[in-house]
């Protein structure tokens, strides 16, 4: 069975350019979080949804947003990037809102 | 303000002998906790769990150990082994709410062969 699937896996941008990252989630999950990791930190919460609906969202800035498709598949965008937006991007996804979450490898962001 | 806290960045242990790696929180409405291991350009795998209804979860060669009235949990990993060289990073959730973890810095642990 595929695990959760990330794309791209590595993305240059520079800075005010808008990017936007996708993943699959394990078949049969519904609920997908997205996590932003900077270099010697764990991982931070941006956003979870579940059945296609926002359930919850970090405290990042509104330049963030993302959304669940009918296929339960996710996108997360960033708008107006920041240096400070350099990070590996990591999307989860559970079976439920509120079980274990299974992690993709990511997609490392570098801004310019 | 890090509610979660691993304070050892780093550990380093010998293989066959015990490895304790610890994490500390501050939240007493935490009542869920996941330990997830790293390795490098892999995304974080899920570990093993407990709740606060339980102090001790036992899976193979790991066990966690949780004292809620200290918030402070413990992984155990008896024996080590080198394939257990990874970054550690604890996680706690409550039941309710938002429903998003919230994670620690992570530990370094490096089992020597």
């Amino acid at each position: 069975d595929a695990g959760v699937t990330q794309s791209p896996t590595h993305l240059i941008k520079t800075r005010g350019q808008h990017v936007t990252l996708r993943c699959s989630p394990i078949s049969g999950h519904k609920s997908v979080s997205w996590y932003q990791q900077v270099l010697g930190q764990g991982p931070q919460f941006i956003f979870q949804y579940y059945e296609k609906e926002e359930r919850g969202r970090g405290n990042f800035p509104d330049r963030f947003s993302a959304r669940q498709f009918p296929n339960y598949s996710s996108e997360l965008n960033v708008n107006a990037l920041l240096l400070g937006d350099s990070a590996l991007y990591l999307c989860a996804s559970s079976l439920g809102a509120n079980e274990k979450l299974f992690f993709g490898s990511g997609t490392q962001l570098s801004v310019l | 303000d890090q509610q979660v806290k691993q304070n050892s960045p780093s550990l380093s242990v010998q293989e066959g002998r015990i490895s304790i790696l610890n994490c500390d929180y501050t939240n007493s409405m935490f009542d869920y906790f996941l330990w997830y291991k790293k390795y490098p350009a892999e995304g974080p795998t899920f570990l093993i769990s407990i709740s606060s209804i339980k102090d001790k979860n036992e899976d193979g060669r790991f066990t966690v150990f949780l004292n809620k009235s200290a918030k402070h949990l413990s992984l155990h990993i008896v024996p080590s082994q080198p394939g257990d060289s990874a970054v550690y990073f604890c996680a706690a959730s409550p039941t309710s709410g938002t429903y998003k973890y919230i994670f620690g810095t992570g530990t370094r642990l490096k089992v020597l062969a």
